[in-house]
């Protein structure tokens, strides 16, 4: 079946490091690729997303490219900021047959703090 | 144009009860999906929503039910409650047309409690 597997947090950096976080999938066909950020005490928010390989998806200096040949959408940032602080989630659309209905298969999700 | 809403924040319940959260989609959208997060966990699909009609349904058991309202608001409603319920739920809506191509948006979430 359809899957996404994260890399486990947490994840500790300090202002203006480089970030990486990975993720690969696991699904039939070519699905559309997400990553949502999640603040303390919030909902899910789109980060970036990508619906084809070699897609690029930016948002914010976040950048994730989706890689059919290693079945990657790793997501990265040059220079992490304190305000990044958040559990970032990746997330595939899964079927839109067998009940999902198009619906998002997400990660665990990586814990990132960003310390000054 | 307002986002989606979902209520209450907060709800502790007890083992057996029943409860039913709420959701407010947002303004043009006719899809609301429902997922529950367990903490420490990524959101997990419960079912979708599409014209007040069930579109859609992950590994949840028939305890977890739902309705949607003409105005495309939603309820998700869990009875004999377990322990294991306790998780935020989200609640998330999309817009007209082809539901499993339109980017959902998410609410903030209830937080339950099962104690």
């Amino acid at each position: 079946g359809n899957s996404v597997t994260q890399m486990e947090g947490p994840v500790t950096l300090s202002e203006e490091a480089f970030l990486t976080i990975n993720c690969t999938y696991t699904a039939t066909g070519y699905p559309s690729l997400f990553w949502y950020v999640q603040y303390p005490g919030e909902g899910l928010q789109l980060l970036l997303k990508a619906t084809k390989a070699d897609d690029k998806g930016s948002n914010k200096g976040f950048e994730a490219t989706y890689r059919k040949e290693t079945t990657s959408f790793h997501l990265e940032k040059g220079s992490v900021q304190v305000s990044d602080s958040a559990v970032y989630f990746c997330a595939l659309r899964g079927p839109l047959y067998g009940g999902s209905q198009g619906n998002l298969i997400f990660g665990k999700g990586t814990k990132l703090s960003v310390k000054p | 144009e307002t986002g989606v809403t979902q209520s209450p924040t907060h709800l502790i319940k007890t083992r057996g009860q029943q409860v039913t959260l709420r959701c407010s989609s947002q303004s043009g959208h006719n899809t609301v999906s429902w997922y529950q997060q367990a903490l420490g966990q990524g959101p997990q699909f419960i079912f979708q929503y599409y014209r007040e009609e069930e579109n859609g349904r992950g590994n949840f058991p028939p305890r977890f039910s739902g309705l949607q309202f003409p105005n495309y608001s939603s309820e998700l409603n869990v009875n004999a409650l377990e322990l294991d319920d306790s998780a935020l739920y989200l609640c998330a809506s999309s817009g007209a047309g082809t539901s499993g191509h339109n980017e959902q948006f998410f609410g903030p979430g209830t937080r339950l409690t099962v104690l």
